[in-house]
C-alpha cells in the first residue's frame, strides 16, 4: 500500500540554525500539507500546497517557514532560523483531492528538537 | 470557525469490553469528520470518515462512528476492545462547503486497554 514517508525521523539542531524536513507524498496525490504537534498539545495545521504554490497557511507559518516541491517526488519544509519553540513533531500529509472531505494520508513524522 | 472537542483525554477499558471515545464538533457548514489513530512512533492512520452520506460510518478494525447533527457529535465506538487498540485517537473536522483544505484536530484521547 502506498504511504507517505518522512526523513529524518529525528532532527536535533541548535537555535538559529536552518533545518529542512523532507517528505515524499503518495505519488499520484496533488495536495500536500504540513502539520505540527508540540509535545502535549494538539496537532496544528501549518500549510497546504497545490500546483506549486501555497493554497492556505496558518498564523504559525510566518516568514521563517517555507515549503517547496523541488522535484516530482519530494515536498520540503524549511525553517530558516529555528527557535526553541519550534521543537515539535512535524507531520507531512498528502491527498488526491483538495476539498474538505478528501482524506489526507499522513507520514510518521519528524521529531525536531531545538537546543 | 470550525472546532473539535474531545471530551476525554484518557479512557481505560478492559479487553473485550466496549469502547466509546467522544467527540463534539462546531462547524458553520456541512462538515466532513474523521477519526485517526496514532500508535506509538507511527503516523496517523485513518479509521473512518463521514462526508454527508450515511450517518453511521463503519471503519477499519471494527470501529464505527455515528454522525448526530442535532447533538453535533461524532463519537467513536467499538463493541469489543482488543489489546492492539491501545493508541491515541484524534477526531478531525474539515469543512466541505467552505473548501477549507486543512484539518482541525481535537486534542486526542489516549485509549488504554487492560488485560
Amino acid at each position: 500500500e502506498p504511504e507517505v514517508t518522512q526523513t529524518p525521523s529525528h532532527q536535533v539542531t541548535q537555535m538559529g540554525q536552518e533545518v529542512i524536513l523532507r517528505c515524499v507524498p503518495i505519488s499520484n496525490h496533488l495536495y500536500f500539507y504540513w502539520y505540527r504537534q508540540i509535545l502535549g498539545q494538539k496537532v496544528e495545521f501549518l500549510v497546504s500546497f497545490y500546483n506549486n504554490e501555497i493554497s492556505e497557511k496558518s498564523e504559525i507559518f510566518d516568514d521563517q517557514f517555507s515549503v517547496e516541491r523541488p522535484d516530482g517526488s519530494n515536498f520540503t519544509l524549511k525553517i530558516r532560523s529555528t527557535k526553541l519553540e519550534d521543537s515539535a513533531m512535524y507531520f507531512c500529509a498528502s491527498s488526491l483531492l483538495g476539498a474538505g472531505g478528501s482524506e489526507q494520508y499522513f507520514g510518521p513524522g519528524t521529531r525536531l528538537t531545538v537546543t | 470557525a470550525q472546532s473539535v472537542t474531545q471530551l476525554d483525554s484518557h479512557v481505560s477499558v478492559s479487553e473485550g469490553t466496549p469502547v466509546l471515545l467522544r467527540c463534539n464538533y462546531s462547524s458553520s457548514y456541512s462538515p466532513s469528520l474523521f477519526w485517526y489513530v496514532q500508535h506509538p512512533n507511527k503516523g496517523l492512520q485513518l479509521l473512518l470518515k463521514y462526508t454527508s452520506a450515511a450517518t453511521l460510518v463503519k471503519g477499519i478494525n471494527g470501529f464505527e462512528a455515528e454522525f448526530k447533527k442535532s447533538e453535533t457529535s461524532f463519537h467513536l465506538t467499538k463493541p469489543s476492545a482488543h489489546m492492539s487498540d491501545a493508541a491515541e485517537y484524534f477526531c478531525v473536522v474539515s469543512d466541505l462547503a467552505s473548501g477549507t483544505y486543512k484539518y482541525i484536530f481535537g486534542t486526542g484521547t489516549r485509549l488504554k486497554v487492560l488485560a
